[in-house]
């Protein structure tokens, strides 16, 4: 029974257009994360987010939005796709407890065409 | 503010051999300090965390790590390396004023046979 879960696991599309990426996780954590990881494996939080308060890094671009229509699900918008958002985007969450580990999805590949 | 430097990019072991990755960290106040792995085309997996207590801290498929307050460090360790150990692990850091780790930018893991 996966704990985190990710789709699409591969999404290819056009530049300009705007997609979705959802995020699901059952193991009843009240936090959770979207993550960017480019070409070369480096890893860049994008949010945090609880029922209480979303936390955006700053050098996100306003074209990426999380969307949580409950505590199990965290979807990403992306708008307006560009070719350098293509990467591998994961998902992430734990208990809202800074010292919780984080579980991770298996991640989703974006291509920008 | 808090920050994590992992100074390899690539450790080369041979199995059989104890392995070491190396983690510095900077962060206002204590720490807590994180190790994860990831697979190729996977998501990342917790492997073991210091939040209080004893210095070494034991974790999964046979990693421990040392946590070293007057070095800043909290390097990984393996007494016998695997090939199956080959993989890309990430150190992090959290503390109690932040919802959001820092991740360093990972280091690769290679074990000869």
């Amino acid at each position: 029974d996966t704990a985190v879960s990710q789709t699409p696991k591969y999404l290819v599309t056009q530049m300009g257009n705007d997609k979705s990426i959802k995020c699901e996780q059952n193991l009843g954590h009240d936090t959770m994360y979207w993550y960017k990881q480019d070409s070369k494996k480096f890893l860049k939080i994008m949010f945090s987010y609880n029922n209480k308060e979303l936390i955006i890094n700053e050098t996100v671009p306003n074209r990426f939005s999380p969307k949580s229509p409950d505590k199990a699900h965290l979807n990403l918008h992306i708008n307006s796709l560009e070719l350098g958002d293509s990467a591998v985007y994961f998902c992430a969450s734990s208990q809202a407890q800074t010292r919780n580990e984080q579980f991770f999805g298996p991640g989703t590949r974006l291509t920008v065409l | 503010a808090q920050s994590v430097a992992q100074p390899e990019d690539q450790v080369n072991v041979a199995e059989g051999n104890p392995l070491t990755v190396k983690c510095t960290y900077s962060v206002s106040g204590n720490p807590y300090l994180f190790w994860y792995v990831q697979y190729p085309n996977r998501g990342l997996q917790f492997l073991l965390k210091y939040i209080t207590g004893d210095n070494l801290v034991k974790g999964s498929y046979g990693f421990e790590a040392e946590f070293n307050k007057s070095q800043t460090s909290f390097h990984l360790k393996k007494p016998s390396a695997l090939v199956s150990d080959s993989a890309l692990y990430f150190c992090a850091v959290n503390y109690g004023g932040s919802y959001i780790p820092t991740f360093g930018r990972g280091t690769s893991l290679i074990v000869h046979p």
